[in-house]
């Protein structure tokens, strides 16, 4: 079965700088992984994906996350962190073998100090 | 595009009163539907998949007599929380698909269920 493991249920950063969320996943076969945003009293929004294809995705809002097969992971980047980007991360993983239903991490809230 | 919509945001009832959510797909067709289950502070947990024109699949440990789901068209799927209790006071999250099985989830802005 598909799992996933998100390091750091809190992550605090000042405003401009590296966001490095870290995200690794279990899937006996070749995995579909998703990095989600939430902010509070929300549903989710999907920031970016890897089906298959280039190792490394862009999102949306300036975040990049890189599909590492040989470490199991798929961190979530950003150059420069903003104020407005505060809020919580989930990284998902979904495979055939679990019927294609998406198993979200724990999640990861991001701070952003001024 | 691909906007789902939820209804109520926010709900209180009474214990032993049913309450029903609704989640559209406004400007796509969702044969399939998901209703998550979000507790403070932790993660999501998929509760079942919504099957239009069957029925649901349920995951291991969710009651089906006590969260009955109907999805009887092509852009609607219902949740009905019955005989809720304080302990069903969570926050609801539906979502589809618009693709095929490796794409991502759409979401609803879920439903704040609390139950008095």
């Amino acid at each position: 079965a598909q799992s996933v493991t998100q390091l750091g249920s809190h992550v605090s950063v000042s405003e401009g700088a590296l966001v490095l969320l870290r995200c690794n996943y279990s899937s006996s076969v070749p995995p579909y992984l998703f990095w989600y945003v939430q902010y509070p009293n929300q549903g989710l929004q999907l920031l970016l994906k890897y089906t298959t294809g280039a190792t490394l995705v862009k999102g949306i809002n300036g975040f990049e996350a890189e599909f590492k097969k040989s470490e199991t992971s798929f961190h979530l980047t950003k150059p420069s962190a903003h104020m407005s980007d505060a809020a919580e991360y989930f990284c998902a993983v979904s495979d055939y073998t679990g019927g294609f239903k998406t198993i979200f991490g724990a999640g990861t809230r991001l701070f952003v100090k001024a | 595009g691909a906007v789902v919509s939820q209804h109520p945001s926010r709900v209180i009832c009474k214990s032993g009163t049913s309450v029903k959510i609704e989640c559209r797909s406004l400007d796509f067709q969702a044969t399939t539907m998901f209703w998550y289950r979000q507790f403070p502070k932790k993660s999501l947990m998929l509760m079942a998949t919504s099957n239009e024109g069957s029925k649901a699949t349920y995951e291991q440990g969710v009651e089906k007599d006590k969260f009955l789901i109907n999805h009887a068209s092509l852009t609607l799927s219902t949740l009905t929380v019955t005989s809720a209790h304080p302990e069903d006071s969570s926050f609801y999250i539906c979502s589809a698909k618009t693709g095929p099985y490796n794409s991502p989830l759409h979401f609803g802005n879920g439903t704040r269920l609390t139950v008095t």
